[in-house]
């Protein structure tokens, strides 16, 4: 159980357009505290892809961008790449735990 | 660049303890205020650890709150985590990270994978 709901599982085209939710609660997300997206690949670093819901850090390409609605965020990927596949989640602060929440990652592959 | 390097036993005993040490190169461990360790067992999502202040403040997991301690040193760019009593669901790779002002992470180590197994 993990306090961030993500779609464990998520696949696309080259080329396509893929969304990713994180759904939270009154204790992290809807009370106000900003989401942060990251990649992984398996045996190396997460790489920070958005902070606090729709802000990319230099070096990001434009070709992923963030929204907000309510309790829940979404991390978009358009133009998909065969390098995008990868595991997606997103990260929180929770005022019950004091200290982050995650959601359980997407994995995303590139057919 | 910063760059976190974790260094600590990759095999630890049941009830034995889990000690890890990420040491901060590139710039100041004083850059960021906290510092977090995060785990993912096998086949798993990511779970919160707890953060260490660059005072030496710490915040713990509820969950691992008892079996938990951390600690931070200054002169050697360096911060640690102790985990006591462990079991096999202990078993996960660990990541060191930096804990931002709003409280994304940035930046991460590798990880390091440390089974518990006799």
């Amino acid at each position: 159980q993990f306090v961030l709901t993500q779609p464990p599982s998520l696949s696309g085209a080259p080329g396509q357009r893929v969304t990713i939710s994180c759904t939270g609660g009154s204790s992290n997300i809807g009370a106000g505290y900003g989401v942060h997206w990251y990649q992984h690949i398996p045996g190396s670093a997460p790489k920070l892809l958005l902070f606090t819901d729709t802000n990319r850090p230099s070096g990001v390409p434009d070709r992923f961008s963030g929204s907000k609605s309510g309790t829940s965020v979404s991390l978009a990927i358009t133009g998909l790449q065969t390098e995008d596949e990868a595991t997606y989640f997103c990260q929180s602060y929770d005022i019950n735990l004091s200290g982050s929440v995650f959601g359980g990652g997407t994995k995303l592959t590139v057919l | 660049q910063v760059r976190l390097k974790t260094s600590g036993a990759g095999q630890v005993k049941p009830a034995g303890t889990l000690s890890l040490t990420c040491t901060v190169s590139g710039a100041s461990i004083t850059m960021n205020s906290w510092w977090t360790w995060v785990r993912q067992p096998p086949e798993r999502g990511l779970e919160w650890i707890g953060e260490v202040s660059r005072d030496g403040n710490t915040n713990y997991n509820p969950s691992l709150k008892t079996r938990v301690t951390m600690s931070l040193d200054k002169s050697k760019s360096q911060f640690s985590l102790k985990l006591t009593s462990v079991t096999a669901a202990d078993t996960a790779v660990y990541f060191c990270a930096g804990v931002t002002e709003a409280n994304w992470l940035e930046p991460w180590g590798q990880g390091t994978l440390v089974t518990v197994s006799s």
